[in-house]
């Protein structure tokens, strides 16, 4: 079965860097995916990567891809208060995303 | 444009009421979904249109009830639905029906069943 994993919580002051990690147990997933979802919202897609590359920078994000280990990362440079929400990785199983449980970021001023 | 949109943003219901939520997207995606969230739990998928033809249904109750109008529509349709339906349900969509085709997400409706 699939199974997608992250830690719950974390938290950073405004202007570190933060790091969200995700384990993922499909190795046939094609891309995988981070999304945002702040309080009372719906989940915004910010980045996603296709399996046969190791890393993709955009802007203040990062994802690194470690395929042999089946891990995720994402890091947010310069930390800011407005990105405190939770965020998930999904990874697609057939038809349908499999999405972890999600990593609450809290920005401390 | 990759927007999804979704009404209403809340609603209340009765367990004897009959409402429809509904998703609507101009983006000339192929498959749409409906996924429940409940509280700091990550999305569950519940059904998947693909082509405007139901292809997937996660055993979710008769009390819900999806529909597919045309391409850029769909409906959810509610009945007789219990306090523990209370949920965000979100509405979602993508170029095409196939696993590795990104998903975007509208902005949900927020249902409370009294």
């Amino acid at each position: 079965g699939e199974d997608v994993e992250q830690s719950l919580f974390l938290s950073v002051r405004e202007g570190d860097s933060s790091v969200i990690n995700c384990t993922y147990t499909d190795s046939s997933s094609t891309y995988l995916y981070w999304y945002k979802q702040e309080p009372g919202a719906g989940l915004q897609l910010l980045t996603y990567i296709f399996s046969n590359m190791d890393m993709k920078q955009d802007q203040r994000l990062t994802v690194l891809l470690n395929k042999k280990d089946k891990h995720l990362s994402l890091r947010i440079a310069d930390t800011q208060t407005g990105d405190s929400a939770i965020y998930f990785c999904a990874e697609n199983y057939g038809q349908n995303f499999v999405f972890g449980p999600g990593t609450r970021l809290s920005v401390l001023p | 444009d990759t927007e999804v949109t979704q009404t209403p943003k809340h609603l209340v219901m009765g367990m004897t009421n009959k409402k429809s939520l509904k998703c609507e997207q101009h983006m000339g995606h192929r498959a749409m979904y409906w996924y429940k969230q409940k509280a700091k739990k990550p999305p569950e998928l519940m059904f998947v249109y693909s082509y405007e033809k139901l292809s997937i249904n996660e055993s979710v109750p008769s009390r819900f009830s999806p529909e597919c109008p045309n391409s850029s529509l769909l409906n959810l349709h509610l009945h007789a639905l219990q306090p523990e339906d209370s949920a965000l349900y979100l509405c979602a969509s993508s170029r095409g029906p196939g696993g590795s085709e990104t998903q975007y997400f509208g902005p949900g409706t927020r249902l409370l069943v009294l």
